[in-house]
């Protein structure tokens, strides 16, 4: 079975611009959560989606923003972007987003803000 | 606030050499501690979910413990393919969803 999936693999940008990360949940999960990871640190939790709608959200200012759509894929989209939003944005898909509590990752997506 | 603190930060093994890597936490209403592995540049790999104290989950030369406030990865005779970062994480009942809070890891190298 396919795992987790997210597309670009890397993207280098420039301050200012503004990105879209893309994810694909493990075949019959509904829940899609994105997180943030510094070189050096654990993941920090950006977003949490389950059946479309936000689940909840961490502690990220207001140009991050995501969606989830019918087919239970999702983006991430980053605006106005900073030095600091170089990082690895890594995706998780979860069978339920109440009742189960294992989530899966995909490779991620390396994004470089130059 | 739910918090996870790991340690060591880096832990420099020789091949065959046993150790143990900590996970202490603090979560309101703790629902579930989970242990992954990551290679450099990839995601986080699963390995365990703990759900309360006492339960012991085992896996190749790996094995996890609880207790009400710390988990313990075990390393028996580990060897170079064991070398990755080692993450935990929890989920705790704040907020009604399942986000994970995780620790900075611990970066393990195991020398033959």
């Amino acid at each position: 079975d396919a795992g987790v999936t997210q597309s670009p693999t890397h993207l280098i940008k420039t301050r200012g611009q503004h990105v879209t990360l893309r994810c694909s949940p493990i075949s019959g999960h509904k829940s899609v959560s994105w997180y943030q990871q510094v070189l050096g640190q654990g993941p920090q939790f950006i977003f949490q989606y389950y059946e479309k709608e936000e689940r909840g959200r961490g502690n990220f200012p207001d140009r991050f923003s995501a969606r989830q759509f019918p087919n239970y894929s999702s983006e991430l989209n980053v605006n106005a972007l900073l030095l600091g939003d170089s990082a690895l944005y890594l995706c998780a898909s979860a069978s339920d987003g109440g009742g189960t509590y294992e989530q899966y990752f995909g490779p991620g997506t390396r994004l470089t803000v130059t | 606030e739910d918090q996870v603190t790991q340690s060591p930060e880096a832990l420099r093994l020789q091949e065959g050499e046993s150790s143990s890597l900590n996970c202490s936490y603090t979560v309101s209403g703790l629902r579930g501690l989970f242990w992954y592995r990551q290679d450099p540049g990839k995601g986080p790999e699963f390995l365990f979910t703990l759900y309360s104290a006492g339960e012991e989950k085992e896996k190749e030369r790996l094995k996890a413990t609880l207790t009400k406030k710390e988990s313990f990865l075990h390393i028996t005779a580990p060897k170079p393919e064991d070398s990755a970062t080692y993450l935990c994480a929890v989920t705790g009942i704040s907020g009604g969803y399942n986000k994970l809070i995780f620790g900075a890891g611990t970066r393990l190298a195991v020398h033959p």
